[in-house]
């Protein structure tokens, strides 16, 4: 059963930092890609990241891009996202999800960020 | 890419027939011939669910109540049947840009 388990949300306030971490199970990890996917409060899905398999190839929505780093650790099974100078438009629950080929077939339960002081 | 989807208010009644449009800015059909266009399902409290992908195709496990079609710029989501777990916002999304994925502003059928 494919599972993918998201930790490191919490309080932050402006201008801090957070390390989100995905931890997947359940199948090949190093043959995805994989991507970070935000949901403000009451608010609509924003892919803001992408790896893929081997971390040729990065790629950031232009509301993170310099603020956001994506990375992975295929021998630890998990995908990360480095989160700096932090912002309140920034709170959202963070989800990692697996792309099957450029759809998203598995998503996890989602860390929650909030950014205030 | 911007995609717009219509309506954004869906009501809904059990046994009918509801339909969702989503429009791109550009064209989602790549040169190998797929439209990269995909639906998903976020049921109230959950983690969105792939429903289609490429799109026309079901997703593993997808109701064959669901159903996707079009091509280029317009696409369009239609359930046969709404069932009672069918409510939640549905959200069309583009990966022909792999640099740059975006969602549709959603869809909350109820």
């Amino acid at each position: 059963e494919v599972q993918l388990v998201e930790s490191g949300g919490g309080l932050v306030k402006p201008g801090g930092s957070l390390r989100l971490s995905c931890e997947a199970s359940g199948f090949n990890f190093n043959r995805y890609s994989m991507n970070w996917v935000r949901q403000a409060p009451g608010k609509g899905l924003e892919w803001i990241s992408s790896i893929t398999f081997g971390s040729s190839y990065i790629y950031y929505a232009d509301s993170v891009r310099g603020r956001f780093s994506i990375s992975r650790d295929n021998a630890k099974n998990s995908v990360y996202l480095q989160m700096n100078s932090l912002r309140p438009e920034d709170t959202a629950v963070y989800y990692c999800a697996r792309d099957g080929g450029f759809f998203l077939d598995f998503w996890g339960q989602g860390t929650l960020v909030t950014v205030s002081s | 890419i911007v995609l717009t989807q219509s309506p954004l208010s869906l009501p809904v009644t059990p046994g009918e027939p509801a339909s969702i449009s989503c429009k791109s800015s550009l064209s989602l059909l790549h040169s190998d011939g797929n439209n990269y266009l995909e639906w998903y399902l976020q049921r109230p409290g959950q983690s969105p669910q792939l429903l289609i992908y490429l799109g026309s195709n079901r997703a593993s496990g997808v109701s064959d109540r669901f159903s996707g079609s079009g091509s280029g710029t317009d696409f369009t989501l239609r359930i046969s049947r709404v069932e009672a777990e069918d409510v939640g916002v549905y959200y069309c999304m583009q990966t022909v840009q792999a640099e740059a994925y975006t969602f549709g502003p959603g869809t909350k059928v109820d």
